[in-house]
């Protein structure tokens, strides 16, 4: 089964600082696909990016930016200049294969980022 | 906002009730997906569906049950409520609800039961 794997519960930042979120997966499946989700504390889930197994380039939006690298089956998510909005919890999740062409998303437990003044 | 509406937003009720939670999906989308976020379990998907068909089961429990409508709206149904049920309700939607679709998800619906 797949597994994903944020290894940080909780960050706590200053405003302005630099922060990376580890995102590490298992996945025995050749096609994939691997998403970021921001849980503000508002609850909802709201969705980032979404990058498949075929497309390692880096992708950058804002002040945000994803390092996808298969050799290590990670899927690093780099905030830059991190403001207090940025203060959520952040989901990696991975797709799953569920028979009949149908997928579910394994999330990660997430990681808490506190973006303090 | 990602277009999908979930409806309430928040619930209380008692152990041993039944309660119904409804979603309706993005416009265009055909399928739609249930997940469950607890502390103990995070989030884990309950069930899915694709124009009114179920189309796969998660770790969903026997008391509870979905359906898609017609007009693609969903509901969550469950019943004989216990404490461990206590948790946020998501609903989240795709176009054809295959691997090269992105899931959007609804607001949730915070289910607390006494």
């Amino acid at each position: 089964a797949q597994k994903v794997t944020q290894a940080q519960t909780e960050i706590s930042v200053v405003e302005k600082e630099d922060v990376t979120l580890d995102c590490v997966y298992e996945t025995r499946d050749t096609t994939y696909y691997l998403f970021w989700y921001k849980q503000p504390p508002s609850g909802e889930l709201v969705f980032l990016i979404r990058r498949n197994s075929f497309d390692e380039q880096n992708e950058i939006s804002g002040r945000y930016s994803w390092n996808f690298q298969k050799s290590t089956s990670s899927f690093n998510f780099t905030i830059t200049a991190s403001q207090v909005v940025d203060s959520a919890v952040y989901f990696c999740a991975l797709t799953e294969g569920l028979g009949g062409g149908s997928e579910k998303l394994v999330f990660g437990k997430g990681m808490k980022l506190t973006v303090n003044p | 906002d990602s277009g999908v509406t979930q409806t309430p937003k928040h619930l209380i009720t008692a152990t041993g009730q039944r309660v119904t939670l409804r979603c309706s999906p993005r416009s265009g989308d055909l399928s739609v997906y249930w997940y469950q976020q607890s502390l103990d379990q995070g989030l884990q998907f309950l069930i899915q569906y694709y124009n009114g068909e179920e189309r796969a089961k998660g770790n969903i429990l026997e008391r509870f049950s979905a359906q898609q409508f017609p007009d693609l709206h969903s509901e969550l149904n469950l019943s004989s409520l216990e404490l461990g049920d206590s948790a946020l309700y998501f609903c989240a939607s795709s176009v054809v609800g295959r691997r090269t679709d992105t899931q959007y998800f609804g607001p949730g619906t915070r289910l607390t039961v006494l």
